[in-house]
C-alpha cells in the first residue's frame, strides 16, 4: 500500500511570506496529524483531524497557521505570514480508526522542510 | 497528560557493542509506548510498540524494548550495533483511543542520536 505523501519536500521563503504544505494520507486512514519538528527536538503536534473534523488544535498558532481537510482525505497546512522561528520540518502522519481500539500507531510521510530567511 | 523523557541526547557505541537508549514515561492511565527511528532527511519509521500484551517487545532490525511498570521505563536495546543503526531515535507515548472512536495523539520525547563507530 502507498505511504503518506507530502509535498513539497523543501521550501525556502522570506519572513512574512506565505507557504502551503500538502499531505495525502494512507488510503482508508481516518485520522490525520500535522507535526512540527524543530531541529534537535522531537515532533510536536500542531493539529489532528478525524475525517474532516478537527479533534485537537490546541498547539496550533492560529494567528498564522491554518489547516484544512475538506473532504476527509488530503490536507493542507498553511503558514501566513511566516516567521524565522517557523523554520522546521512539517511532518504529516495518519492512523487507522475503525473497529478495535486505536493504539495511536502513526504512519509518517517524509516531511516538508521549511527554511524561513 | 502523558509525557516521555529520553535520557541522553547523544549516545555513541562501537560497532558490535550493546545499544541501550533510555526512555521513561509518565501517564495517568495505562499507556501505549512506541519507539520510532528517523534517518537523515526522512520521516519517522516505527521500530516497535507496546500495547499492553507482552512486556518484552521485539521490533525490526534486531531491536527490542521491555515495559517496566514499576520503573515507568521502556528502554530500547540491541545486542550488537551495526553502522546502519546510526540515526535519531524517538520514544513516544499514547493513551490510545476509544474503541471505534477518535484516535489518540502521540507525544514524543526529544530524541536520542545514536552514533556507531568502527
Amino acid at each position: 500500500e502507498a505511504g503518506v505523501a507530502q509535498s513539497p519536500r523543501y521550501k525556502i521563503i522570506e519572513k512574512r511570506q506565505s507557504v502551503a504544505f500538502w499531505c495525502n494520507p494512507i488510503s482508508g486512514h481516518a485520522t490525520l496529524y500535522w507535526y512540527q519538528q524543530i531541529l534537535g527536538q522531537g515532533p510536536k503536534l500542531l493539529i489532528q483531524f478525524q475525517n474532516n473534523g478537527v479533534v485537537d488544535d490546541s498547539q496550533l498558532p492560529k494567528d498564522r497557521f491554518s489547516a484544512e481537510r475538506l473532504k476527509g482525505v488530503d490536507s493542507t497546512l498553511k503558514i501566513q505570514p511566516a516567521k524565522l522561528e517557523d523554520s522546521a520540518v512539517y511532518l504529516c502522519a495518519s492512523s487507522r480508526t475503525s473497529g478495535g481500539v486505536n493504539t495511536g500507531e502513526l504512519f509518517f510521510g517524509e516531511g516538508s522542510r521549511l527554511t524561513v530567511l | 497528560a502523558q509525557s516521555v523523557t529520553q535520557l541522553g541526547s547523544h549516545v555513541s557505541v562501537s560497532e558490535g557493542a550493546l545499544v541501550l537508549l533510555r526512555c521513561n514515561y509518565s501517564s495517568s492511565v495505562p499507556p501505549y509506548l512506541f519507539w520510532y527511528v528517523q534517518y537523515p532527511n526522512q520521516g519517522l519509521q516505527l521500530l516497535l510498540k507496546y500495547t499492553s500484551a507482552a512486556t518484552l517487545v521485539k521490533g525490526i532490525n534486531g531491536f527490542e524494548a521491555e515495559f517496566k511498570k514499576s520503573e515507568t521505563s521502556f528502554h530500547l536495546t540491541k545486542p550488537s550495533a551495526h553502522m546502519s543503526d546510526a540515526a535519531e531515535y524517538f520514544c513516544a507515548v499514547s493513551v490510545g483511543g476509544r474503541r471505534g472512536g477518535t484516535a489518540s495523539k502521540l507525544t514524543f520525547g526529544t530524541g536520542t542520536r545514536l552514533q556507531v563507530t568502527l
